[in-house]
């Protein structure tokens, strides 16, 4: 079985650009997850898709940052206008739906993002 | 208040020895707690999860569970050099068929031979 994919690994990208990273789930989990990892921080939600629908994104930190799940399969996080603040490592992660909340995610290996 | 608490580290024990490590969880509302073990530069990899008060065994690792001091903690028996990681603890809050994993800065592990 294949894992989540994310991609591409590293991004170094100049502050107003935009940046678009990819996250392959397991094939069959409907949950998709992103979460992000600033330096020296925990590791923060920053939202969940059910399949192709947006079920919680709270943790989104502004209106620059868009996340969309085409066909329910893969996703895309396109930050637009990047900025200093935004450079962490990006962790996706997806899980099969689960009727006991005791079914913890498989992560891909992230993204490392470097905004100069 | 950080609402799920990790020492950061790191913890260095000598090889073959127990490693304990700890975390405290301030959302009652957690229901079920997930220790993850990070190599530097690797995707978080899920080692336990834990839901009932007590412990839980699994091969070398043990997972404890206090509900009433919302303390979660991971035990590693006979520690090994490649168990050195970073160690994530998260509190699961599950609602609509999925759970929203909220974690830990980490704590760094070094078993030194």
């Amino acid at each position: 079985e294949a894992g989540v994919t994310q991609f591409p690994s590293h991004s170094v990208i100049e502050k107003g650009q935009t940046v678009t990273l990819r996250c392959d789930p397991i094939s069959g989990h409907d949950n998709l997850y992103w979460y992000r990892r600033v330096m020296g921080k925990e590791i923060k939600f920053l939202l969940h898709f059910v399949k192709e629908s947006k079920q919680d994104e709270s943790g989104m930190p502004n209106n620059r940052f868009l996340a969309e799940r085409t066909g329910g399969t893969y996703s895309t996080l396109k930050v637009q206008p990047a900025e200093l603040e935004d450079s962490g490592v990006y962790f996706c992660a997806s899980s099969q739906e689960t009727v006991s909340g005791y079914d913890g995610y498989t992560f891909g290996s992230g993204t490392r993002l470097t905004v100069v | 208040q950080k609402e799920v608490e990790q020492n950061s580290g790191p913890l260095s024990v000598p090889e073959g020895a127990i490693a304990s490590l700890n975390c405290t969880y301030s959302d009652r509302g957690s229901q079920s707690f997930f220790w993850y073990r990070q190599y530097s530069g690797k995707s978080p990899e899920l080692i336990m999860f834990i839901y009932s008060n007590g412990d839980k065994e699994d091969g070398r690792f043990t997972a404890q569970l206090n509900k009433a001091s919302q303390y979660v903690s991971l035990l590693i028996r006979d520690s090994q050099p490649s168990d050195s990681a970073t160690y994530l603890c998260a509190g699961g809050a599950f609602s609509g068929g999925y759970n929203k994993l909220i974690f830990g800065a980490g704590t760094r592990l070094a078993v030194h031979p």
